[in-house]
């Protein structure tokens, strides 16, 4: 049973323009989502969150979109360049934000075209 | 340079042999954590701890052990490998009570069991 789903494996976008990444979660409990970002034979860097009082957050190029009744966040990448090319993993947590115990998706592959 | 420190980058081991990853992290981070990455799977928590002498299962524990005796330290054993156990391991930790912040990852280990 996967708690949190990206259900694109693969993106591809031009240079410049926005990248739209989507995860979608089941479990209700979930109160805290982030966003990873891993290059291969690296390890997942961390690149934004958002607590669930939260409708968005925003850092720079990136803003994570979480609509609860749904059950839905979206990173935005805007605008997208060639070194964001990366795998992105959306990942939760439950229990008040203390966030130590965390639920990760399969991951979408982001390729951004020069 | 701070940051956690996996060793060794990459294992081969025999069915039924046993040994320990290493991960060490130098940023007094008080949560600490395994997951491992399997194609196709994402990420997957093993065991977490959330203080020197605290450690407990995360979703996929079976034939792993560890222990929690230092701050800096938290080494993964693996008890009798199989070719399941065959992923890429990565090591974790994060500073209490910072919620707005993610984990920092190590660089992974790569374990091929044969």
């Amino acid at each position: 049973d996967q708690q949190v789903k990206q259900n694109s494996p693969s993106l591809s976008v031009q240079e410049g323009r926005i990248s739209i990444l989507n995860c979608d979660y089941t479990n209700s409990m979930f109160d805290y989502f982030l966003w990873y970002k891993k290059y291969p034979a690296e390890g997942p860097t961390f690149l934004i969150s958002i607590s669930s009082i939260k409708d968005k957050n925003e850092d720079g190029r990136f803003t994570v979109f979480l609509n609860k009744s749904a059950k839905h966040l979206s990173l935005h990448i805007v605008p997208s360049q060639p070194g964001d090319s990366a795998v992105y993993f959306c990942a939760a947590s439950a229990g008040g934000g203390s966030n130590y115990k965390l639920t990760f998706g399969k991951g979408t592959l982001l390729t951004v075209n020069p | 340079n701070a940051g956690v420190t996996q060793t060794p980058k990459f294992q081969v081991l025999k069915t039924g042999q046993s040994m320990t990853l290493q991960c060490a992290q130098d940023m007094n981070h008080e949560y600490m954590s395994w997951y491992r990455q399997d194609p196709g799977m994402g990420l997957r928590l093993i065991h977490y701890s959330v203080g020197a002498g605290i450690t407990d299962q995360g979703e996929v524990p079976n034939g792993y052990n560890v222990s929690r005796s230092t701050t800096e330290d938290f080494p993964l054993r693996l008890l009798s490998a199989a070719p399941s156990q065959t992923s890429v391991y990565f090591c974790a930790s994060k500073i209490h009570p910072a919620n707005t912040y993610g984990y920092t990852f190590g660089s992974g280990t790569r374990l091929t069991v044969v």
